[in-house]
């Protein structure tokens, strides 16, 4: 009855390897999120998708890429991985987008170690 | 700009008061939230509060928001080990995404 559900929950990988990170929510939301925490703690958002429409696309390397097979998920693929790609990875999802007045509902994290 | 800010750490005896502080600088934010990191967890949501309200009580929690200095609390009382994690405001602008803060680590000792 998870809510929202990422996979895996750790990943350990070497530099220059392209790897993914699965994304589910079974909430009937319509708006998804990535962000990225870093090894401060800070949290930046990386992209949002309404009905598997990009919408928010922050200054994020195009190694990056979401994808949204459905509305209920939001992969992230990330191409020839940088050390400085390790951190926590967060998906989200909130009900619509009416302006400021969604909820996010946050997943357990990913946590991405490149070598 | 967007820029929220918070105190790093915050120490507290169990059964006091915890008082985290937020302040941020977007003016056009519509609703502010507190979230709650555990150790190797996600994020939880604690509460929200819309901007045009002064102040949301939700058990333990109490929320104040100080509009004009731009400046959001949250109370937690009788804190308890349990509630030691990091906290994190974050406001919600019309472009839908969330800014977050630093992140204010809550540590509460017998």
């Amino acid at each position: 009855d998870t809510a929202v559900s990422q996979t895996p929950k750790y990943l350990v990988t070497q530099m220059g390897n392209d790897k993914s990170i699965k994304c589910e929510q079974n909430l009937g939301h319509d708006t998804m999120y990535w962000y990225k925490q870093d090894s401060k703690k800070f949290l930046k958002i990386m992209f949002s998708y309404n009905n598997k429409e990009l919408i928010i696309n922050e200054t994020v390397p195009n190694r990056f890429s979401p994808k949204s097979p459905d509305k209920a998920h939001l992969n992230l693929h990330i191409n020839s991985l940088e050390l400085g790609d390790s951190a926590v990875y967060f998906c989200a999802s909130s009900q619509d987008r009416t302006r400021g007045q969604e909820t996010q509902y946050f997943g357990p994290g990913t946590r991405l170690l490149v070598l | 700009g967007e820029d929220v800010e918070q105190s790093l750490f915050l120490s507290v005896r169990e059964g006091d008061s915890s008082v985290i502080n937020c302040t941020y600088t977007d003016s056009s934010s519509t609703y502010l939230y507190w979230y709650k990191q555990e150790p190797g967890a996600g994020l939880q949501l604690l509460t929200y509060i819309f901007s045009n309200m002064d102040m949301k009580q939700d058990q333990r929690l109490t929320v104040l928001l100080n509009k004009k200095d731009k400046h959001l609390s949250l109370r937690i009382a009788d804190t308890q080990t349990g509630d030691s994690a990091i906290y994190f405001c974050a406001e919600s602008l019309w472009t839908d995404k969330l800014i977050f803060g630093t992140g204010t680590r809550l540590q509460v000792f017998p």
